[in-house]
């Protein structure tokens, strides 16, 4: 499968623990996104990447998330001290590079997404 | 900042009739406009998108779009719907300028149920 895939699937924590996600992008996308789903919303940004570089993270993105893609491959999202709000799907997506324009007509790949679930 | 406003929550047709789901933006600049469709148990995928050009767009299975600049609409038609069309649609907007182009604003989706 050469899709976006994400790992875990779905989690399941106490509210104060912290959890991590996965995002593996399609291999020859540079700009990998993070999205937040809650029941009877569309997905909402939270930030991305172009390779390595961190360019935008939206005013969602409270001091306890943070977000890497060390060698701009893979990204996790590191939720700490998880509250109950933190409750939604977390969806990643992939797209190819460019630039003005021809970056913002590029289809955005989306994986399957994690659930989280916060007890 | 922008927004995407889907009026119709939930639709729920028979096979055969037809389909118009809304979608407006706010935005008065150059923008980019794309509707995904998630079905049942499965991930989002696009359906078509506007880039530039026609105005009328068609996507996979059936599908096309129409930009109306004036309207700031995106409106999703399909002219006979089967059961298989029952998933969840979500309109998006892409817009900005500089770094933040590239990320998505989606409206709140609509539930599209068929009935055979």
């Amino acid at each position: 499968d050469t899709g976006v895939s994400q790992d875990p699937r779905h989690k399941i924590t106490k509210r104060g623990q912290n959890v991590t996600f996965r995002c593996d992008p399609i291999s020859e996308h540079n700009r990998l996104y993070w999205y937040r789903q809650t029941l009877g919303q569309g997905p909402e940004f939270l930030t991305y990447f172009q390779n390595e570089a961190q360019l935008e993270k939206s005013r969602l993105l409270s001091d306890r998330f943070s977000a890497e893609r060390p060698k701009g491959s893979f990204s996790t999202l590191e939720i700490q001290r998880t509250e109950q709000g933190d409750s939604a799907m977390y969806l990643c997506a992939s797209s190819p590079g460019g630039s003005g324009r021809a970056l913002a007509g590029n289809e955005q790949y989306f994986g399957p997404g994690t659930r989280l679930t916060v007890t | 900042a922008q927004s995407v406003s889907q009026h119709n929550h939930h639709v729920i047709l028979s096979e055969a009739a037809s389909l118009e789901l809304g979608c407006n933006y706010s935005y008065g600049g150059t923008v980019n406009l794309f509707w995904y469709v998630q079905y049942p148990g499965q991930h989002l995928q696009l359906l078509l998108k506007y880039f530039s050009g026609d105005p009328l767009v068609k996507g996979i299975k059936g599908f096309e779009a129409e930009f109306i600049k004036s309207k700031f609409s995106f409106n999703l038609r399909k002219p006979s719907v089967q059961w298989s069309d029952t998933a969840e649609y979500f309109c998006a907007v892409n817009a900005g300028r500089g770094s933040t182009l590239g990320r998505l604003y989606f409206g709140r989706g609509t539930q599209l149920t068929v009935w055979p």
